[in-house]
């Protein structure tokens, strides 16, 4: 099993909609959880990282995990064209204090 | 601001060639790291280095090669590039034992081997 998986999207969605993006992953230990962003023809940049449990808001981002089922999701509220790129999660790899196992990335439109 | 730039853009090498791909970190970051990026498989990591002249095998350094004799420099070397090379090459750096290992990408170099 992956150590982490992602939904592969792509998802499509009008300006204004409510955006959800999700991640499983294996190793109940994990304890850090991060979301990037990565627009066309750029670098992934973090837009957020949890620890833990629960939810993390960041203006319109809201990153939350739950632990029990070992699923970490990214809420946009108030989408945006802007928004439009591809998310990928990343966990911390399991026995390293410095490599992350990414998901494989959802790409998002946004449509005005 | 974190800068980490990459030596190209855009590169067209035929079958053969060796291949140079540059990063350079400005922020006195430990570690570097050197990932390819393909449609449906997401980020690979070909290699990392930890410090000056320590090199680690990521999941995919078949075909690869790295040096880094300074710290802010991580190298990807091509011995004989192949097309099925062909990818979107990203350099990332992280400071040293992180909480939560962030990493800073640079902007990529699209590699195209014919």
């Amino acid at each position: 099993q992956k150590e982490v998986e992602q939904d592969p999207g792509p998802l499509s969605v009008p300006e204004g909609a409510i955006v959800s993006l999700n991640c499983t992953y294996s190793n109940s230990a994990f304890q850090y959880f991060m979301w990037y962003r990565q627009y066309s023809r750029k670098g992934p940049e973090l837009l957020m990282y949890t620890y833990s449990s629960g939810n993390k808001e960041d203006g319109r981002f809201t990153a939350q995990v739950d632990k029990s089922s070992k699923y970490i999701s990214l809420f946009i509220r108030d989408s945006q064209p802007s928004d439009s790129a591809t998310y990928l999660c990343a966990i911390p790899s399991f026995g390293s204090n410095y490599k992350l196992t990414f998901g494989k990335g959802t790409l998002l439109t946004v449509n005005p | 601001d974190v800068k980490v730039t990459q030596s190209s853009r855009y590169l067209v090498k035929r079958t053969g060639e060796k291949v140079f791909l540059e990063c350079v970190q400005d922020m006195d970051h430990e570690n570097m790291f050197w990932y390819r990026q393909d449609p449906g498989l997401g980020l690979r990591l070909i290699y990392f280095s930890y410090d000056v002249k320590m090199k680690e095998k990521g999941d995919i350094p078949e075909g690869y090669s790295v040096s880094r004799e300074k710290k802010e420099r991580f190298s990807l070397i091509l011995e004989s590039a192949s097309t099925n090379q062909t990818s979107m090459y990203l350099c990332a750096s992280s400071p040293g034992l992180g909480v939560y290992n962030e990493q800073f990408f640079g902007p990529g170099t699209r590699l195209t081997v014919l």
